[in-house]
């Protein structure tokens, strides 16, 4: 049972526009959820977290948003660039489960120049 | 510079043999961890280990084994029970404390032949 879920497993985007990947998740005991990229051949790159107690975080660029009560978080990259071109895996702790990280399967992201 | 070495980045092992797959982190961490990515699958937990002499079965452990006799070393063994041992395989760590995030090594890409 997935219990954390990307269901586009694609997504293309011009350059300069928003490009915004979605994450659902089941498990009420997640309570620390993060984004990391991801080039193919290489190890995952951690680039932004939220914590339940929020519902929004921003890092330049990039904007977590948390909805909790529809188990959904999202990821927006403003403005896209071409260097954004990759796999976006979105992953939650669990504080009763050692925070341990459980992620989606993630979503491919393409910034068309 | 702190981090996480993988080491060696492409592996090929005979069908029915043992293998040990190296990952060293000078970053001082407590937590470590060892994940699998498949083709379109998201990052799968195999084993993890909070602490020195202590570690604990993820999702998908069998066919697997570990140690961590020190607290910068965490190896994984795949054996030759691990029925579909081809795959990409990370390791990570962490401080393991609540809401923080892992790091990430290369990977170690893994071909059975």
């Amino acid at each position: 049972d997935q219990q954390v879920k990307q269901n586009s497993p694609s997504l293309s985007v011009q350059e300069g526009r928003i490009s915004i990947l979605n994450c659902d998740y089941t498990n009420s005991m997640f309570d620390y959820f993060l984004w990391y990229k991801k080039y193919p051949a290489e190890g995952p790159t951690f680039l932004i977290s939220i914590s339940s107690i929020k519902d929004k975080n921003e890092d330049g660029r990039f904007t977590v948003f948390l909805n909790k009560s529809a188990k959904h978080l999202s990821l927006h990259i403003v403005p896209s660039q071409p260097g954004d071109s990759a796999v976006y895996f979105c992953a939650a702790s669990d504080w009763a489960g050692s925070y341990q990280l459980t992620f989606g399967k993630g979503t491919k992201l393409s910034v068309i120049p | 510079d702190g981090g996480i070495t993988q080491s060696p980045k492409y592996l090929f092992r005979k069908e029915g043999q043992n293998v040990t797959l190296s990952c060293e982190q000078n970053l001082n961490h407590d937590a470590m961890y060892w994940y699998r990515q498949d083709p379109g699958q998201g990052l799968r937990l195999i084993y993890y280990s909070q602490i020195v002499n202590d570690f604990q079965k993820g999702d998908i452990a069998e066919g697997y084994s570990v140690s961590r006799e020190k607290k910068e070393s965490f190896p994984l063994t795949v054996t030759s029970a691990q029925k579909n041992p081809t795959a990409f395989y990370l390791c990570a760590s962490s401080t393991g404390s609540r809401n923080t995030e892992a790091f990430f090594g290369q990977g170690t890409r893994l071909t059975v032949v």
